[in-house]
């Protein structure tokens, strides 16, 4: 069955040190997209990609980049991890050209905590 | 910006009794979609109902239903029947170009 996985599903850093998120959806969708959720505030789009080389800003790109090297897989990186974005980072994913009306389909989530 | 405002941030129903969850919005324009999605404790995001803006008829899935009120900017889902499996976090989200979601509201059912 298709599915969207995530790893890590935790992971702990330290303030200034890089991470990087993982994604991979065998959907073969080609909207792919990243969230945060935190109390309070639901869900919030940091970065999305409607296909292979495209990438655009969410609402709260700051400190964050992506890259879209191929279908499957849309990788988050925080540059210089700070505590503000201690958090749970959703990926998610749609099938239709900038289908707007389409279901997204959710991975599991990360649980980030930034010391 | 288009912002999504969920004002119970908590909600209790009886159950098999019937649950409405408020959602309003903000936006400029015409042509968009509603969701609700329901988060239960495991985490997972799954989509409960959908609704296109220019469709006036209310979107309807089983126990699930919609008020769309267009004019009003407001979209209330209503839980029929409302079962112990029910119980989770419920996020009402708007798109046109992408997404945003509203703060949430928890649903408990009481057996």
């Amino acid at each position: 069955d298709a599915e969207i996985t995530q790893s890590p599903r935790h992971k702990i850093t330290e303030t200034g040190r890089q991470v990087t998120l993982a994604c991979h959806q065998t959907w073969n969708h080609n909207n792919m997209f990243w969230y945060r959720q935190d109390l309070g505030h639901g869900l919030r789009l940091i970065h999305y990609s409607y296909g292979v080389q495209d990438t655009n800003k969410g609402e709260v790109s700051d400190g964050y980049s992506v890259s879209r090297s191929n279908t499957e897989d849309l990788p988050l990186t925080l540059e210089s991890a700070a505590s503000s974005q201690t958090s749970v980072y959703f990926c998610a994913s749609s099938e239709s050209p900038r289908g707007e009306g389409d279901e997204q389909f959710f991975g599991p989530g990360t649980r980030l905590t930034v010391l | 910006a288009q912002t999504v405002t969920q004002s119970q941030p908590e909600m209790s129903v009886q159950e098999a009794e019937t649950v409405t969850l408020s959602c309003t919005y903000d936006t400029s324009e015409s042509d968009y979609y509603l969701f609700w999605y329901k988060q239960p404790p495991s985490r997972q995001m799954i989509l409960v109902i959908r609704q296109e803006a220019y469709k006036q008829q209310n979107a309807t899935e089983n126990r699930f239903s919609v008020n769309f009120q267009k004019a009003a900017k407001s979209f209330s889902l209503k839980i029929s029947d409302s079962q112990l499996g029910d119980a989770a976090m419920y996020f009402c989200a708007y798109r046109s170009f992408f997404v945003r979601f509203g703060a949430g509201t928890r649903l408990t059912v009481k057996p």
